[in-house]
């Protein structure tokens, strides 16, 4: 039974425009939300979080949004960049272990 | 300064073999997690360690699989009679601490296992 999950396999995105990445989660227990990006042969690096207690949270292009009553966070990418090209994970935990999503292969096309 | 390191990044092992994976995380985080990655899926969760004991080990997917940590530094999992269904990427990460999901987990670039 996946707790998190990322129904979007792929999304393909233009230069400069918005890319909008979707994850939902099915335990009210997860209060730590985070997302991390990934790169082939390299390890997942840290790109945002977000507590429960916080609705939206903004750092410099990525902003996070969480709907606690739907159990779904979003990361909004704006403007989207090629370099920006990646797996991105979301990943939810109510302390240490985090359980992460299948991730979403994100293209964005110069 | 030095990130997560792992070896070996790959490794191919004939089924029924042991191989032993190992992480070297950043100095001075006393958390240490373990983690794989199959085809098409997420990471999943290993275990993870405090200083040298692991309080968590419910993730371990058989009694084949063991982990060790020690001078709260090096880890080292390893995995006896390999099986075909171990093929995966195993990743390790470390944080500052174990208590809250807020301290950064840093990951390594991973080890890729085939078992033929």
């Amino acid at each position: 039974d996946q707790q998190v999950k990322q129904n979007s396999p792929s999304l393909s995105v233009q230069e400069g425009r918005i890319s909008i990445l979707n994850c939902d989660y099915t335990n009210s227990m997860f209060d730590y939300f985070l997302w991390y990006k990934k790169y082939p042969a390299e390890g997942p690096t840290f790109l945002i979080s977000i507590s429960s207690i916080k609705d939206k949270n903004e750092d410099g292009r990525f902003t996070v949004f969480l709907n606690k009553s739907a159990k779904h966070l979003s990361l909004h990418i704006v403007p989207s960049q090629p370099g920006d090209s990646a797996v991105y994970f979301c990943a939810a935990s109510p302390s240490y272990q985090l359980t992460f999503g299948k991730g979403t292969k994100l293209s964005v096309i110069p | 300064g030095a990130g997560v390191s792992q070896s070996p990044s790959n490794k191919v092992t004939e089924k029924g073999k042991d191989v032993e994976l190992r992480c070297d995380p950043i100095s001075g985080h006393t958390a240490l997690y373990w983690y794989r990655q199959s085809l098409g899926q997420g990471l999943e969760f290993l275990i993870y360690f405090q200083g040298n004991s692991a309080p968590d080990k419910s993730g371990l997917p058989s009694d084949r699989f063991s982990a060790e940590r020690t001078g709260g530094s090096v880890s080292t999992l390893t995995i006896q009679r390999t099986q075909q269904e171990d093929s995966a990427v195993y990743l390790c990460a470390s944080s500052l601490d174990s208590g809250r999901a807020s301290y950064e987990q840093y990951f390594g670039p991973g080890t890729r296992l085939t078992v033929t």
